[in-house]
């Protein structure tokens, strides 16, 4: 999994299987919670977020779950295609307003054939 | 189309120039901000701005400044003082408030020769 300031970390998986990517966050007081994609040369893409209310949520083909206890956020993928290769960040709202957040350092996806 | 523009999409500047580095949005959203990404690494803040004509600093603001002038535009320069200015520059912009997510940009890969 991922933790801000370590080297990017790796995860391949085989088309069709499902993927999870890890996420430590830093601040048991952050009360949102985002995923983001981000291609090769390009700028990062929403995917999905949670609250801290929430322990899960579900998006298409994604589901959050969130931790509180250990400050643990996981990113599921169902059926990993190759469109999903690409570095994947969490996102903390480090500061309690939902406006700074921080990015942990993220986790390149590959998905193989 | 609603969306964020960042322009240009590669720019090469000479050691000791400043340069400045366009975002524009239509999205109609308050709150604007810039980052930093350097290779195999996160997004660092440099600046953001909740409202026209206000900006903050953020974690990585020396060497760099900003304006907000208009609701839909947010220009980052960076000055000959940012000691190793290449790198990939992100803008965002969100509606404010809590719980919103950040909308990117497509980046600008800035290299300083």
């Amino acid at each position: 999994g991922e933790s801000v300031g370590l080297h990017l970390p790796t995860l391949s998986v085989q088309e069709g299987d499902n993927s999870i990517i890890n996420c430590a966050y830093s601040n048991s007081a952050s009360d949102y919670f985002i995923w983001y994609k981000q291609e090769s040369g390009k700028g990062p893409q929403f995917i999905i977020d949670i609250r801290s209310n929430m322990d899960k949520r579900q998006g298409q083909r994604v589901t959050v779950l969130l931790n509180k206890t250990v400050k643990h956020l996981s990113l599921q993928i169902a059926a990993t295609q190759p469109g999903d290769s690409a570095v994947y960040f969490c996102a903390e709202d480090f500061y309690g307003s939902a406006r700074q957040l921080t990015f942990g350092s993220g986790t390149q996806l590959t998905v193989l054939p | 189309d609603g969306g964020i523009t960042q322009s240009p999409k590669y720019l090469f500047r000479k050691e000791g120039q400043n340069v400045t580095l366009s975002c524009e949005q239509n999205l109609n959203h308050d709150a604007m901000y810039w980052y930093r990404q350097d290779p195999g690494q996160g997004l660092r803040l440099i600046y953001y701005s909740q409202i026209v004509n206000d900006f903050q600093k953020g974690d990585i603001a020396e060497g760099y400044s900003v304006s907000r002038e208009k609701k839909e535009s947010f220009p980052l320069t960076v000055t000959s003082a940012q000691k190793n200015p290449t790198a990939f520059y992100l803008c965002a912009s969100s509606e404010g408030g809590t719980y919103n997510e950040q909308f990117f940009g497509p980046g600008t890969r800035l290299t300083v020769l």
